[in-house]
């Protein structure tokens, strides 16, 4: 069965540094997505990860996949009180359909 | 806007009662996703429809069901109702029977059990 473990699961950021967000999963997987929830709103999609190496980078935010370590991470650089929300990764398996999602993290941007 | 509706928004209702979500995909899209959003389990896959047809199975209880009609929107039905039921629902949708470019997320339906 496939999991999805993020951490942390909760991360309190100041304005202006730089963080991480890690996903690992456990089997292999063709897909990975990452995704931005706002309290009680739907999910936005934010990139997704095709292949070993892949890297994909949106304002403030880069997401990298490392495929051999069934690593993915979001790079935070710089945070803004606008990125506080909580971020999802998702795996799909391969010739799946559905996505496992891990379990979230908090993020909070103070100033 | 996502593009992906889900009705209603919100809905309150009692244990053993049953509820119909309803979910109208995207333009264009054909596979219609179900997912289960609680404090306790996360986000779990229910079940997938593309073009009518059940596709993909996950964590989905006896006691719910779910269809697409000829119009590609999909219902999803709850019954005997608990109160561990109580979730956000989502409703996602791709163009195919799985999606290279991702997901499109409706805003889900938040359902109380009292």
């Amino acid at each position: 069965e496939l999991k999805v473990e993020q951490n942390p699961l909760f991360l309190s950021m100041q304005e202006g540094k730089n963080y991480t967000i890690y996903c690992n999963y456990s089997t292999t997987s063709d897909r990975l997505y990452w995704y931005r929830q706002d309290p009680g709103k739907s999910l936005e999609s934010l990139f997704v990860l095709l292949s070993n190496g892949a890297v994909k980078q949106e304002g403030r935010l880069m997401a990298s996949l490392d495929t051999k370590a069934r690593l993915s991470t979001l790079h935070i650089t710089a945070a803004v009180h606008d990125l506080s929300a909580t971020y999802f990764c998702a795996v799909r398996r391969a010739a799946g359909n559905k996505l496992t999602f891990g379990g979230g993290t908090r993020v909070l941007v103070k100033p | 806007d996502s593009g992906v509706t889900q009705t209603p928004k919100h809905l309150i209702t009692a244990t053993g009662q049953r509820v119909t979500l309803r979910c109208s995909p995207r333009s264009g899209d054909l596979s219609v996703y179900w997912y289960q959003q609680s404090l306790d389990q996360g986000l779990q896959f229910l079940i997938q429809y593309y073009n009518g047809e059940e596709r993909a199975k996950g964590n989905i209880l006896e006691r719910f069901s779910a269809q697409q009609f000829p119009d590609l929107h999909s219902e999803l039905n709850l019954s005997s109702l608990e109160l561990g039921d109580s979730a956000l629902y989502f409703c996602a949708s791709s163009p195919r029977t799985s999606s290279s470019y991702g997901y499109t997320f409706g805003s889900g339906t938040r359902l109380t059990v009292v």
